[in-house]
């Protein structure tokens, strides 16, 4: 089993560009989760997928953030247009079920926004 | 208030310490608790996981949850340099959403 697989690990990109962020969950998970990780706030959900179809969004900090499933083995986030806010490590999981479920979590993409 | 709260530290204990990390929180309806370890770099990996009050034991590792307190430990025996790692706690609801509530971590350093 190769785990969360992300990409890129690592983006550097100027304010006002489009970043997309890339996902792969492990096989014959259910849900997928996107979560962003800051020394200020720690952990954050953006957005979660139920078999592709996107369940509670509040957490997605504004309109430029965008996230999409189009199949159960792929998932982006797009940050459009970027600010230096948005620097974080952005983290991908998945699980085959809720709460009685771990998530497994991806190694993250490191973006900085200059 | 923060529904979860963890004492970021940092903390380092030599090698051979017992290392009690801790967090609190404020809703009665968790009840599922997890403690996450992650290393510099990685996402955070699942490392313990109760349901309600009590404790459990894996290896060197003890998590114990007091829901009347609303606190949990996670209590590591005969620390090693490789348990050098950021420890967040997390927890969930038994009904609702699926939002697991992290701690913000705790960094701990073992010293050789």
């Amino acid at each position: 089993d190769a785990g969360v697989i992300q990409s890129p690990r690592h983006e550097v990109t100027e304010m006002g560009q489009e970043v997309t962020l890339r996902c792969k969950p492990i096989s014959g998970h259910d849900y997928l989760f996107w979560y962003r990780q800051t020394m200020m706030r720690g952990l954050e959900l953006l957005i979660y997928f139920n078999n592709n179809v996107p369940i509670d969004d509040s957490g997605m900090p504004e309109d430029r953030f965008s996230a999409k499933m189009p199949n159960a083995s792929f998932s982006t986030l797009k940050i459009q247009p970027s600010e230096p806010r948005d620097s974080a490590v952005y983290f991908c999981a998945s699980s085959l079920r809720t709460h009685n479920s771990p998530l497994h979590f991806g190694n993250g993409t490191r973006l900085t926004v200059t | 208030q923060k529904e979860v709260e963890q004492d970021p530290g940092p903390l380092s204990v030599p090698e051979g310490a017992i290392v009690s990390l801790n967090c609190t929180y404020s809703n009665s309806a968790f009840q599922y608790f997890m403690w996450y370890r992650q290393y510099s770099r990685k996402g955070p990996e699942l490392l313990m996981y109760t349901y309600s009050s009590g404790n459990k034991e894996d290896g060197r590792f003890t998590a114990q949850v007091d829901k009347s307190s609303k606190y949990i430990s996670l209590f590591i025996r005969d620390s090693q340099p490789s348990d050098s790692a950021t420890y967040l706690c997390a927890m969930i609801a038994q009904t609702g959403a699926n939002n697991l509530f992290f701690g913000t971590g705790t960094r701990l350093t073992v010293i050789p």
